[in-house]
């Protein structure tokens, strides 16, 4: 069975950078491609970007561009989103998904607060 | 970008209604279109991919289809557990875009 487990809720002050984890089990993640979604309740979805795992190649919204960084460890089957320059706007839920987005991982909430 | 214009934006049904959520595509997007379910604080959940293909374990009740630059989701039938928000997806240029969503609701 495909799973993608995410990383817990964070907590971070404005102008900080958190790192979110999705781990894949039931396939390898070098198989296909991992995309990653913002969600906010007032806001809908929007697509962040995906990588590559088998050769990191990236792919990003332009306006994510300065703000994701997406990698990943095919050592341990785990893909990587780090957000950086933290604002209140970022404050959201995000999911990592597989390829043609048929399966999602569980979501990780980010609050940035001061 | 492409935008996805979705409508309505909220509607409410009853059990055993036939309900009907749209997008209109700003640019041609092909057949790549996907609908998506989303229930509160769950993952969304591909419901159709292609504009017209029902994804794995969805109910036959659930149908997409495509006119020109409109893209349709059908549920024939609505049951109680279809309440939930529904977003169209195109995936055929970057950046992929989400429609605003529907909120389907119980009446």
């Amino acid at each position: 069975e495909v799973q993608l487990q995410q990383s817990g809720p964070e907590l971070r002050r404005p102008g900080s950078s958190v790192k979110l984890s999705c781990k894949a089990s039931g396939y390898s993640i070098t198989d296909y491609l991992m995309h990653w979604v913002k969600h906010r309740p007032e806001h809908g979805l929007e697509w962040i970007g995906w990588i590559d795992p088998e050769d990191g190649e990236t792919k990003y919204a332009q306006k994510f561009q300065s703000k994701a960084t997406l990698t990943a460890d095919t050592s341990s089957n785990t893909a990587y989103m780090q957000l950086s320059s933290l604002t209140s706007e970022d404050t959201a839920t995000y999911f990592c998904a597989r390829d043609v987005m048929d399966a999602w991982g569980q979501g990780a909430s980010v609050t940035v607060s001061s | 970008d492409i935008q996805m214009t979705q409508s309505p934006s909220s509607m409410s049904a009853s059990l055993g209604d036939r309900v009907t959520i749209t997008c209109r595509a700003s640019q041609d997007i092909g057949n790549y279109l996907s609908w998506f379910q989303q229930k509160p604080g769950k993952s969304p959940r591909r419901m159709i991919y292609g504009a017209t293909n029902l994804a794995a374990g969805v109910p036959s009740r659930f149908s997409g289809s495509r006119s020109g630059s409109d893209y349709s989701l059908t549920i024939s039938s609505l049951e109680s557990e279809d309440m939930a928000i529904y977003y169209c997806l195109q995936s055929i240029q970057y950046p992929y875009t989400f429609g605003a969503g529907t909120k389907l609701e119980l009446k």
